[in-house]
């Protein structure tokens, strides 16, 4: 069965600080993995896309890395602002097109 | 990135009506859109993949009489809610493909049933 498991549900940082958030996938086979950002009541909004060559995308201060041999990704949130705090959804594209979404990791992050 | 709209952004209906939510994708065409039911502190599920001009593809456990969907157009995909009951609401969301892999998603629609 396909499944996509983050760590840790849910997280508190102080701004400034970083944070790396973790996506544990059994999908097969495997197409491509991405990350959502999910503010409450909206749709998710992409933040990085990597195919099964890429192990490494960043955009602006989020960083995410892919282990196809572990079958695992982080996503690595630098200097935190207020504005970041939401659920990160994993994504993982199958065949077809089919997507297996994680549960998500809701960060907070505060003064 | 591309820009999807769904309307309307939140909905209150009676027990019993139908409700119609609308999908653009307005500056790309999308031959194939998605509806996704999301509950609270849940991940998105999909519901249905809406292919243009043809039919759509109901996942297991959604009921196509219930959850009617059109994608008539390239930009246009409508999902419908008929005869609704209040264990049907919950925030639905709609995605866009463009290309090979991209998804774009809505801003998603909150329907409550009274």
């Amino acid at each position: 069965k396909n499944q996509v498991e983050q760590s840790p549900q849910s997280l508190i940082i102080l701004e400034g600080k970083n944070c790396t958030l973790q996506c544990n996938y059994t999908v097969s086979p495997f197409s491509n993995l991405r990350w959502y950002k999910q503010d409450t009541g909206r749709g998710p909004v992409s933040l990085t896309i990597m195919t099964f060559s890429e192990n490494t995308k960043s955009n602006g201060r989020y960083t995410a890395t892919l282990d196809a041999d572990t079958k695992q990704s982080s996503l690595h949130i630098t200097a935190s602002q207020l504005s970041d705090s939401a659920s990160y959804i994993c994504v993982v594209g199958g065949t077809a097109s089919k997507l297996t979404f994680g549960t998500g990791t809701r960060l907070q992050v505060t003064l | 990135g591309a820009v999807v709209s769904q309307h309307p952004s939140r909905v209150i209906c009676k027990s019993g009506t139908s409700v119609k939510i609308e999908c653009r994708s307005l500056d790309f065409q999308a031959t194939t859109m998605f509806w996704y039911r999301q509950f609270p502190k849940q991940s998105l599920m999909l519901m249905a993949t809406s292919n243009e001009g043809s039919k759509a593809t109901y996942e297991q456990g959604v009921e196509k009489d219930k959850f009617l969907i059109n994608h008539a157009s390239l930009t246009l995909s409508t999902l419908t809610v008929t005869s609704a009951h209040p264990e049907d609401s919950s925030f639905y969301i709609c995605s866009a493909r463009e290309g090979i892999y991209e998804q774009y998603f809505g801003p998603g629609t909150r329907l409550t049933v009274t």
